[in-house]
Formats: C-alpha cells, sequence, structure tokens
C-alpha cells in the first residue's frame, strides 16, 4: 500500500542545520516532494526529487534519497526563525494521475 | 509570478447543504485536483481533472462530490449534501502536467459544517 511517515516535530536553534525525515513504503514512488505550510497559508512546493538520483542541492536546502531504505530527508542550512513551519513529505508515481500521497507533516520550530 | 486562487477563504454551511468551492488555477496548466486535509490528519486526494474529465477519484469522492471546469478559468468543487465530517481544509491545486509534474497549491478553503 501507499503511506508516508513524518515525525511531528523538530526544534533547532536559529543558525543551525535541521534535517527533517521521512518514509515511504511504495518502492514504484517515482516522483517525491517537500512541500512547506506557513500558518494559515498554503502549500508552498520547496522542491522535489527523481526516484533515480540520490541527493539534490537548491541553495539552502539539500534532499538525501535512500531509494533502498526508502527514506527520504530534507537538510536546512543555517536554519533561520522564518523556516519555521510544517513541512510535508510527499509521493507520487509516473502515469496520467500523478496523485499526491502526504505524510503528517513535521512542524519545525526555530528558537532564536 | 502566477498563482492559484480560491474562493472563499473559509465557508460555513449547514449539514445538508450544498457548498461550490472555487478554485482560478495557473492559465497554462492543464491539471487540475483538489485535496482536503482534516484537521489533524493528512492531506488527502479527492480528485484529478484533466481534458474536461476526471482521471482519477478517490474513495471519498462519492456520488456527494462533483467537479466542472464550467468556463476557461475556474474550476469548481460542489458537495451536494454536505455532512459535518465534510469539515475540513480544501485545497486546489494544477500543473503544466510536464515532468517534475509540479502541483501548485492554492491558499484553501476552510469548510465548516455545522
Amino acid at each position: 500500500g501507499e503511506d508516508v511517515e513524518q515525525s511531528l516535530f523538530l526544534s533547532v536553534r536559529e543558525g543551525d542545520s535541521s534535517v527533517i525525515n521521512c518514509t515511504y513504503t511504495d518502492s514504484s514512488s517515482t516522483y517525491l516532494y517537500w512541500y512547506k505550510q506557513e500558518p494559515g497559508a498554503g502549500l508552498q512546493l520547496l522542491t522535489y526529487i527523481f526516484s533515480n538520483m540520490d541527493m539534490k542541492q537548491d541553495q539552502r536546502l539539500t534532499v538525501l534519497l535512500n531509494k533502498k531504505d526508502k527514506h527520504l530527508s530534507l537538510r536546512i542550512a543555517d536554519t533561520q526563525t522564518g523556516d519555521s513551519a510544517i513541512y510535508f513529505c510527499a509521493e507520487s508515481k509516473a502515469g496520467n494521475n500523478r496523485k499526491l500521497i502526504w505524510g503528517l507533516g513535521t512542524s519545525l520550530a526555530v528558537n532564536p | 509570478e502566477p498563482e492559484v486562487t480560491q474562493t472563499p477563504s473559509h465557508q460555513v454551511t449547514q449539514m445538508g447543504q450544498e457548498v461550490i468551492l472555487r478554485c482560478v488555477p495557473i492559465s497554462n496548466h492543464l491539471y487540475f485536483y483538489w485535496y482536503r486535509q482534516i484537521l489533524g490528519q493528512k492531506v488527502e486526494f479527492l480528485v484529478s481533472f484533466y481534458n474536461n474529465e476526471i482521471s482519477e477519484k478517490s474513495e471519498i469522492f462519492d456520488d456527494q462530490f462533483s467537479v466542472e471546469r464550467p468556463d476557461g478559468s475556474n474550476f469548481t468543487l460542489k458537495i451536494r449534501s454536505t455532512k459535518l465530517e465534510d469539515s475540513a481544509m480544501y485545497f486546489c491545486a494544477s500543473s503544466e502536467g510536464i515532468i517534475p509534474y509540479e502541483q501548485y497549491f492554492g491558499p484553501g478553503t476552510r469548510l465548516t459544517v455545522t
């Protein structure tokens, strides 16, 4: 079946790195995404990775994918208070539908 | 920067009433989606829409739900007879439909059924 799991909370100090983890069950997942939701706002696409990649870097964001363990992580370097939000991991498969299967979200608190 | 918009931001309705949630997807996008998030639960896929027809729907999307693209810009979700358990945040998303199939989301409509 399709399932995506994340830890619920993470607290870091400003300037430290944050690592948010995600596991998924569907080995046929092709695309994996990270979305950010700030309070009262919608779901903002942060980055994505194809399942044939191990790593993707985009400015302060680094995505690591361990396909064997079905483990995805999002590292935020030099975390700022503005990074406080809920971070969602989501997966989809190739095909016409491309529906997203979501984790519950990790609430990141950045302390000054 | 183009964005997905949704109206209203908050809708309160009584059980059994019909509601229509409206979305304006990004103009050159071809795929449209509705998701919902019940408080404290995961975001759930409801339906995807392409080429003026439903391409996939979830088990949640029963006969009480329908979608429509009445003109070239709007995409609507109708719930015919709302139930208490329909209370949720409803998100509309759109995608160009090309790799990597990025879906862009609107700010959501909070539906409260009393």
